[in-house]
């Protein structure tokens, strides 16, 4: 099946910083990515969509000056949470859909922001 | 507005005791139906795409199936190493249209 990668898969920064979270589609390319957040025993909440090369469209309630998304090319978008507070803390998943609208999830980021 | 809903929210199993998970939607128009699990800390991981009324798939002992209204995982004679939450999830056939998720349902299978 076809493979998402996630970087990092844990990450720990200070409050007020800034953290970057890459996502890969290794074996496809994918024409939309998208960003969710799971909160702890809750379903996936969509954060985001992508397309290469435009600009994100971004669910009802996310900042988007917070969650700065980029889908760079065909195989790679970026998340990166700005100036980090501890509500940020939260397991985030990246997802890729291929040609045939098929979409595979990565394995995640657990972001903890002290 | 495009709705799942899966039941039950939680199921316990002894081993090798088959059972079947139910995805109920709506949809104004039907792209796919996904099935995916989901364990502890992880991403979900893909497995099954439904496209149209009647359509079953089949991987090891699980088993999914389509109608017009819901969709069914079947789980033959389980195993432990088969417990994890189980996703459902619809695509409209609108363009960029997005997954609607159910809530899930936690499997655990006793040995």
């Amino acid at each position: 099946g076809a493979v998402v990668s996630q970087h990092p898969s844990r990450v720990i920064c200070k409050s007020g910083t800034s953290v970057k979270i890459e996502c890969r589609s290794l074996d496809f390319q994918a024409t939309t990515m998208f960003w969710y957040r799971q909160f702890p025993k809750k379903s996936l909440m969509l954060m985001a969509t992508s397309n290469e090369g435009s600009k994100a469209t971004y669910e009802q309630g996310v900042e988007k000056d917070k969650f700065l998304i980029n889908h760079a090319s065909l195989t790679l978008s970026t998340l990166t949470v700005t100036s980090a507070h501890p509500e940020d803390s939260s397991f985030y998943i990246c997802s890729a859909r291929g040609r045939n609208y098929e979409q595979y999830f990565g394995p995640g980021t657990r972001l903890t922001v002290t | 507005e495009d709705q799942v809903t899966q039941s039950p929210e939680a199921l316990r199993l002894q081993e090798g005791e088959s059972s079947s998970l139910n995805c109920s939607y709506t949809v104004s128009g039907l792209r796919g139906l996904f099935w995916y699990r989901q364990d502890p800390g992880k991403g979900p991981e893909f497995l099954f795409t439904l496209y149209s009324a009647g359509e079953e798939k089949e991987k090891e002992r699980l088993k999914a199936t389509l109608t017009k209204k819901e969709s069914f995982l079947h789980i033959t004679a389980p195993k432990p190493e088969d417990s994890a939450t189980y996703l459902c999830a619809v695509q409209a056939s609108t363009a960029n249209s997005k997954l609607t998720f159910g809530k899930g349902i936690t499997l655990s299978v006793r040995p």
